[in-house]
């Protein structure tokens, strides 16, 4: 266990629909990643936050948008959903410090679109 | 911007047996950070191993070490006594400290043991 709590772990929803993931990033972790990865796909970066901020963007569609709230989860906007966004969107998260800026991710969100 | 490189799309190996997953990796940093992700089928994402530029010692995890290779910027996994459970996807990464932690994954090389 990463520690890092992703849900919905499957999501199964229509074209044209909108959908939100969350993620907790683990204990004092103030930076929150997202990345998508299709089938036999790499890992595709969208987006960073850290400690609230946007930090870095990705390839990340203008359909997508995602936030971290003052409790440090964040949340993943995914709009006017399309076929080709079904996939396995993983979060994770790092600390910086002694621990080696290590990224945890979690077990990620299944996402079909239909 | 950092690029990293996985050139072995695929590799296979017979239980027991070693083998090495190769990466470089492109930076003007002198401080960084390396690691090894594995993601079996179950797709989760586990850290396998991470190394510290700044140590000239390679890290060792059980059977997994790495030869780090700095003024090559080579950063490859050797895997020893191969086991099933060994059979996954296995991505490198790069991170470099206080830009935000951004980290850059390779592509990946898809990793078989053969029994």
């Amino acid at each position: 266990d990463s520690g890092v709590t992703q849900t919905p772990k499957h999501l199964i929803t229509a074209t044209g629909q909108r959908v939100t993931l969350r993620c907790s990033p683990r204990s004092g972790d103030l930076s929150v990643y997202w990345y998508q990865q299709s089938l036999d796909q790499g890992l595709q970066f969208l987006i960073q936050y850290y400690n609230g901020e946007e930090r870095a963007k990705g390839n990340i569609l203008e359909r997508f948008s995602a936030q971290q709230f003052p409790d440090l989860h964040s949340e993943l906007n995914l709009s006017s959903l399309e076929l080709g966004d079904s996939a396995l969107y993983f979060c994770a998260s790092s600390v910086v410090g002694a621990d080696g800026n290590t990224i945890y991710f979690g077990e990620g969100s299944w996402l079909t679109v239909v | 911007a950092q690029t990293v490189t996985q050139s072995q799309p695929e590799m296979s190996v017979q239980e027991a047996e070693t083998v090495t997953l190769s990466c470089t990796y492109d930076t003007s940093e002198n401080n960084y950070y390396l690691f090894w992700y594995k993601q079996p089928p179950s797709r989760q994402m586990i850290l396998v191993i991470r190394q510290e530029a700044y140590k000239q010692q390679n890290a060792t995890e059980n059977r997994f070490s790495v030869n780090f290779q700095k003024a090559a910027k080579s950063f490859s996994l050797k895997i020893s006594d191969s086991q099933l459970g060994d059979t996954a996807m296995y991505f490198c990464a790069f991170m470099k400290p206080n830009t935000g932690n951004q980290f850059y994954f390779g592509t990946g090389t898809s990793l078989t043991v053969i029994p």
